[in-house]
């Protein structure tokens, strides 16, 4: 495609429940990253992704937070037992290469819960 | 933890007006980014500063990085309606952070 797609892009799920949020890649780029945007805050840097190997995971808040990228496209961040304060819009984008390559954010999915 | 200090906050003018949003930090760093985000959609990269000093323009805004390489602006000339969004600050290579941003409102 041409950009960046996330799906669902609105997610609710009752305290307790797991989610799942998908992250299509643009084609061919290499680096993929996942981001948790706050309501009024700028987006926070969760894991990072080349190709299938994560190599950063330093900002996934608790174990409950699991991402993979099992063919080095898509990415699934899975949050598990949610809880109220996971309520966020998580953003994934997608660079060409490694560091200091612009990325390619997607639209987000909005995840509240109840 | 929002290491990048933006203000104001929030931001709501006239169309035809001028207006500067400022990015501050305690802590030198390498380079830093400007990004506009629209609601409903992710973050999209304006421009990336790098020399200490250094002025970029971009149409209607013109970036500025400090020369201590610990602040910079974005400035924005005769802002338009479409103007209106979030504008944040990043620093990092591949691990951005963000600062919190500024809501800008031009009202036609």
């Amino acid at each position: 495609g041409a950009g960046v797609s996330q799906s669902p892009r609105y997610k609710v799920a009752k305290r307790g429940q797991d989610v799942a949020l998908r992250c299509d890649p643009i084609s061919g780029h290499v680096s993929l990253f996942w981001y948790q945007q706050a309501l009024g805050q700028g987006p926070e840097f969760l894991t990072y992704f080349q190709n299938e190997a994560q190599l950063d995971k330093s900002g996934l808040p608790s174990d409950r937070f699991f991402a993979e990228r099992p063919e080095g496209s898509v990415s699934t961040l899975k949050i598990q037992r949610t809880q109220q304060e996971d309520s966020a819009v998580y953003l994934c984008a997608s660079s060409l290469a490694a560091a200091d390559y612009e990325q390619f954010f997607g639209p987000g999915t909005r995840l509240t819960v109840l | 933890t929002q290491l990048l200090e933006q203000s104001p906050q929030f931001l709501s003018i006239q169309e035809g007006e001028n207006l500067t949003v400022y990015c501050n930090s305690s802590s030198v760093f390498s380079s830093l980014q400007w990004y506009r985000q629209e609601p409903g959609e992710g973050p999209v990269l304006l421009v990336t500063v790098v020399t200490g000093g250094e002025v970029k323009k971009l149409k209607r805004l013109t970036f500025q990085f400090g020369d201590a390489r610990k602040d910079s602006s974005l400035h924005i000339t005769a802002a338009q309606p479409g103007d209106t969004g979030l504008y944040l600050c990043a620093r990092g290579n591949y691990k951005l952070s963000f600062g919190a941003g500024t809501t800008v409102t031009v009202r036609a």
